[in-house]
């Protein structure tokens, strides 16, 4: 079934450890997106890639980092976790460009508790 | 914050009744698009209107947009118990991002 995978799906983690969220599509989509979910705050995006190669900066992008090597894989980074970091993370992604129909498909999403 | 503001936070109505929500932004909008999320789950979209539109229908969803007042709103009529779920406006960017308000949180009493 296509779609977006992402691992793990939740995880406990002590504060301090590097931990990589991993995602991947099969979608052949250009653009992908990480978004973490905070209760009372809706959806807030962290990093983005409109395409293979190139990276940019979200609304709250301190302390993640991203990679986009190839199409498929999106993977998410947090060199030392912090307890703020505590969160649902989304990945999803989207055909892309500049037609203005970028339409979002979503994972299932990695709920994350860093103590 | 570049987050829209989504009203009401929550919503209970009865079966068969209507759910407005409604969600305004700030800045200029590509388009705007609505998504849904039942809990614990991904999101799934349901409903996009560009920015040259003022109404769009999708089955029991009618979406209006008022690019002067830099509001939105979307109307479930004929609620069922399955519509259920937590809703939210997305605004796409001039750089082609989407940013998503805070939600309304939807019950459907059976």
């Amino acid at each position: 079934i296509a779609g977006i995978t992402q691992a793990p799906t939740s995880q406990i983690l002590a504060a301090g450890r590097r931990m990589t969220l991993r995602c991947t599509q099969d979608m052949r989509h250009n653009a992908m997106y990480w978004y973490r979910q905070d209760l009372g705050l809706g959806l807030r995006l962290i990093h983005y890639s409109n395409t293979a190669g190139t990276t940019g900066k979200g609304e709250v992008p301190d302390g993640y980092s991203v990679s986009r090597a190839n199409t498929d894989d999106f993977p998410l980074t947090l060199a030392s976790a912090v307890p703020s970091q505590t969160s649902v993370y989304f990945c999803a992604s989207s055909a892309g460009g500049s037609s203005g129909a970028n339409v979002l498909t979503f994972g299932a999403g990695s709920r994350l508790t860093v103590l | 914050s570049q987050q829209g503001e989504e009203d009401p936070q929550a919503l209970s109505i009865q079966e068969g009744e209507n759910a407005t929500m409604n969600c305004s932004y700030k800045t200029s909008i590509n388009n705007l698009q609505w998504y849904r999320q039942n809990s614990g789950r991904g999101l799934v979209h349901l409903i996009l209107i560009r920015s040259n539109e003022r109404e769009k229908h999708s089955g029991r969803l009618r979406v209006t947009l008022d690019t002067s007042k830099k509001s939105s709103s979307l109307l479930i009529t004929a609620s069922r118990a399955a519509d259920t779920a937590s809703y939210f406006c997305a605004r796409m960017d001039s750089s082609y991002k989407l940013i998503f308000g805070s939600g309304t949180r939807l019950l459907v009493r059976p």
